[in-house]
């Protein structure tokens, strides 16, 4: 079974200030991840899918990179809405199964 | 955009069976989707628990397996879970969600406690 390593636990970053989320695979699930945003009392919003693709509505800010076992999520310029919980997610061919990273939080300084 | 919504009891006594509906709108189950259920205890992360396919076939999270029963009922446009033998490990947030390598669609989500 796939497991997902996130890095840092917490980022701790001001307003305007450029952020790098890092999720690692323990093997390679080539391009087939995904990363959600999520805020307190909120489901899940998916954000980037496939490593580099934002999903609908998800602002130019984020970016996604990475490929084979080592992926980064980066924020160019936090805004205040941005401050929120990041998960990395990928799906296994065999066993068909979905694994999630345990998260970064992003929190204002 | 396809909406869900989950609904089912909010308290489950231990040992017994959880069972959650989602319902969908916006659009019919039986377009090739996979329908999955995620839960969340409080404070922690991400679980994915299953999957089913609008042709029946599911897949399980192996840790949850023996437990775990999803289904799908086309002429309600909504899928169910049922989780057996449940224990106070078990209260979470619950999702329904829509996706097959990653989740598009979620509903808000549903607190399970499971408590005597």
């Amino acid at each position: 079974e796939i497991v997902l390593t996130q890095s840092p636990a917490t980022l701790s970053l001001s307003p305007g200030e450029r952020a790098t989320l890092s999720c690692r695979a323990s093997q390679s699930v080539s391009s087939y991840l995904a990363w959600y945003q999520q805020k307190p009392g909120q489901a899940p919003r998916l954000f980037i899918y496939d490593a580099s693709n934002r999903a609908t509505g998800i602002p130019a800010r984020f970016s996604g990179s990475g490929s084979g076992t080592d992926f980064t999520l980066t924020i160019s310029s936090l805004e205040p809405e941005d401050f929120a919980v990041y998960y990395c997610q990928q799906r296994s061919n065999w066993p068909p199964v979905f694994t999630f990273g345990p998260g970064t939080r992003v929190d204002i300084k | 955009q396809v909406q869900l919504q989950e609904s089912g009891p909010g308290l489950v006594k231990p040992s017994g069976t959880l069972s959650l509906t989602c319902a969908v709108s916006g659009g019919s189950i039986s377009i090739s989707n996979w329908w999955s259920w995620v839960r969340q205890p409080p404070g922690k992360g991400l679980e994915w628990i299953g999957e089913i396919y609008h042709s029946g076939s599911t897949n399980y999270n192996p840790s949850l397996k023996s437990r775990v029963t999803i289904s799908i009922d086309k002429s309600k446009n909504q899928f169910s879970l049922k989780l057996s033998s449940v224990t106070a490990a078990d209260t979470a947030v619950y999702y329904c969600a829509r996706g097959g390598l990653n989740l598009q669609d979620w509903g808000q989500g549903t607190l399970v406690t499971v408590s005597s």
